[in-house]
């Protein structure tokens, strides 16, 4: 299974606000920021958060992140239907020396 | 705009080799480090390898460790991954990102993949 643990669904309506949590470790999240990727279906993942709250260029302000401790989240508001996708959270591990994943989230917008 | 092409994926059978490259361009390659991620079916992404740009430090997730080994061609701006010993869990689609996957050097490209499937 994947170091880093995230829930397998998540879901809500147009417009709504949702959270997507990621629970970690001391040796990673809890010692280093956290990266958001965004996966359609088919398709390669794509970046949509650095270090715990920087969007890339392009990325909506609707897409925010936090961190507390050994979890992080990620909030998404004024929910749409193109936001329906696979969230995956990730952190530099200090004891496995690399990147960690977590398992997945797919997010449907009802 | 940054564009990553991998080659080389294939149906290939259980102890032995295969070898991918990724082809970049749209940024100037050598100043980045570079890696490669993989995704089995319906599971999440597992970082694979990492290179710096010089193309020195080289590190590897223990799960490929002494059977994968990756490189680059900054003359060419070509980033490669040579495997050896496939076993069945190496079955993925294999993608070559941009970044070395921490929160200062994220994934921030990433290549359309190749598929691997090792099977006898």
């Amino acid at each position: 299974q994947s170091v880093l643990t995230q829930p397998r669904s998540a879901s809500g309506t147009p417009g709504q606000r949702v959270t997507i949590s990621c629970s970690g470790s001391n040796s990673n999240i809890g010692s280093n920021t956290v990266n958001w990727y965004q996966q359609f279906p088919g398709t390669a993942p794509k970046l949509l958060l650095y270090t715990t709250n920087q969007r890339p260029s392009g990325v909506p302000d609707r897409f925010s992140g936090s961190k507390s401790g050994t979890s992080a989240s990620l909030a998404i508001s004024g929910l749409q239907s193109e936001d329906e996708a696979n969230y995956y959270c990730s952190s530099w591990d200090g004891s496995l020396n690399g990147p960690v994943f977590g398992g997945g989230t797919k997010l449907t917008v009802l | 705009e940054v564009q990553l092409l991998e080659f080389g994926g294939g149906l290939v059978q259980p102890g032995k080799s295969l070898r991918l490259s990724c082809a970049a361009s749209g940024f100037t390659f050598s100043t980045y480090a570079m890696s490669w991620v993989r995704q089995a079916p319906g599971k999440g992404p597992e970082w694979v390898s990492s290179i710096m740009g010089s193309g020195e430090s080289p590190f590897y997730a223990d799960s490929v460790k002494g059977r994968f080994t990756i490189s680059r061609d900054n003359s060419k701006n070509t980033l490669f991954l040579q495997m050896n010993n496939l076993r069945a869990e190496d079955t993925a689609v294999f993608y070559c990102a941009k970044g070395y996957g921490s929160g200062r050097s994220p994934f921030d490209s990433w290549g359309q993949g190749t598929l691997v499937t090792v099977s006898s």
